[in-house]
C-alpha cells in the first residue's frame, strides 16, 4: 500500500504571494490533517478534513485554509504569505474504523521557504 | 486541554547504550499515546502507540514504551543504542475519538560511537 504522498517537497516563494500544497492520503483513508512544522513552535495542528468536510481546526488565521476532493485528496492554501510562515508542512492520514485507533500515518512533508 | 511534555531537547547516549526518553502528558480522559521519529528532511514515522491495551508497549526498531497511569508517563527505551537511532523523537497525545495530536516539543537523541 502506498503511504502519504505530499507534493511539491520544496517551495520558495515571496511575501505576500499565496501558495497551494498537495497531499494523497493512503488508500481508503478518508481523514487528512495538516501540521506545521517550525523550530520554535514545534509541531502544530491546523486542520483536519473528512470526507470533504473540515472536521477539527487549529488556531492559525484565516490567511490558512484547505479542502478536501471527493477522492480523499487534500489541498492546503496559504495567502498573502509571511516570513513566519516559513515551515515544514506535515500532512497525515488515518482510517476511521474505530480499530484505526486514532493513529496518523505521515507524509515527509513540504517544505516552504517565504523570502 | 491535552499537553505532553518532553523533558530534554538534547540527550546523547554512547552506542550500546540504554537509551530513555522522557514523556509527561496532561489528559482529562483516558489518552492515546504514541512515540514518533523523525530522521533529517523527512516526515514521522510511527515508532509505537498506546491505546488502552497493555501498558508495555512494543514497537519497531527495538523501542518500547511503558504507560504509567499513576505518574502520567510514557517514557521511550531500547535496551542498546544504535548509531542509525539518531534523529529527532516526539510523543504524543490525543483523546480516542477523532481529535487531532498533540505533539511534545521533540528530542534529538545522538548516538556516539
Amino acid at each position: 500500500k502506498a503511504g502519504v504522498t505530499q507534493t511539491p517537497r520544496y517551495l520558495i516563494k515571496t511575501r505576500g504571494q499565496q501558495v497551494t500544497l498537495s497531499c494523497s492520503p493512503i488508500s481508503g483513508h478518508r481523514s487528512v490533517s495538516w501540521y506545521q512544522q517550525t523550530p520554535g513552535q514545534g509541531l502544530q495542528f491546523l486542520f483536519e478534513y473528512f470526507s470533504e468536510t473540515q472536521r477539527n481546526k487549529g488556531n492559525f488565521p484565516g490567511r490558512f485554509s484547505g479542502r478536501q476532493f471527493s477522492n480523499s485528496r487534500s489541498e492546503m492554501n496559504v495567502s498573502t504569505l509571511e516570513l513566519g510562515d516559513s515551515a515544514l508542512y506535515l500532512c497525515a492520514s488515518r482510517g476511521d474504523s474505530p480499530i484505526a485507533k486514532n493513529i496518523q500515518y505521515f507524509g515527509a512533508g513540504t517544505r516552504l521557504s517565504v523570502l | 486541554a491535552q499537553s505532553v511534555t518532553q523533558l530534554g531537547s538534547h540527550v546523547s547516549v554512547s552506542e550500546g547504550a540504554l537509551v530513555l526518553l522522557r514523556c509527561n502528558y496532561s489528559s482529562s480522559v483516558p489518552p492515546y499515546l504514541f512515540w514518533y521519529v523523525q530522521y533529517p528532511n523527512q516526515g514521522l514515522q510511527l515508532l509505537l502507540k498506546y491505546t488502552s491495551a497493555a501498558t508495555l508497549v512494543k514497537g519497531i526498531n527495538g523501542f518500547e514504551a511503558e504507560f504509567k497511569k499513576s505518574e502520567t508517563s510514557f517514557h521511550l527505551t531500547k535496551p542498546s543504542a544504535h548509531m542509525s537511532d539518531a534523529a529527532e523523537y516526539f510523543c504524543a497525545v490525543s483523546e480516542p475519538g477523532n481529535t487531532p495530536l498533540v505533539f511534545g516539543k521533540g528530542t534529538r537523541l545522538s548516538v556516539i560511537a
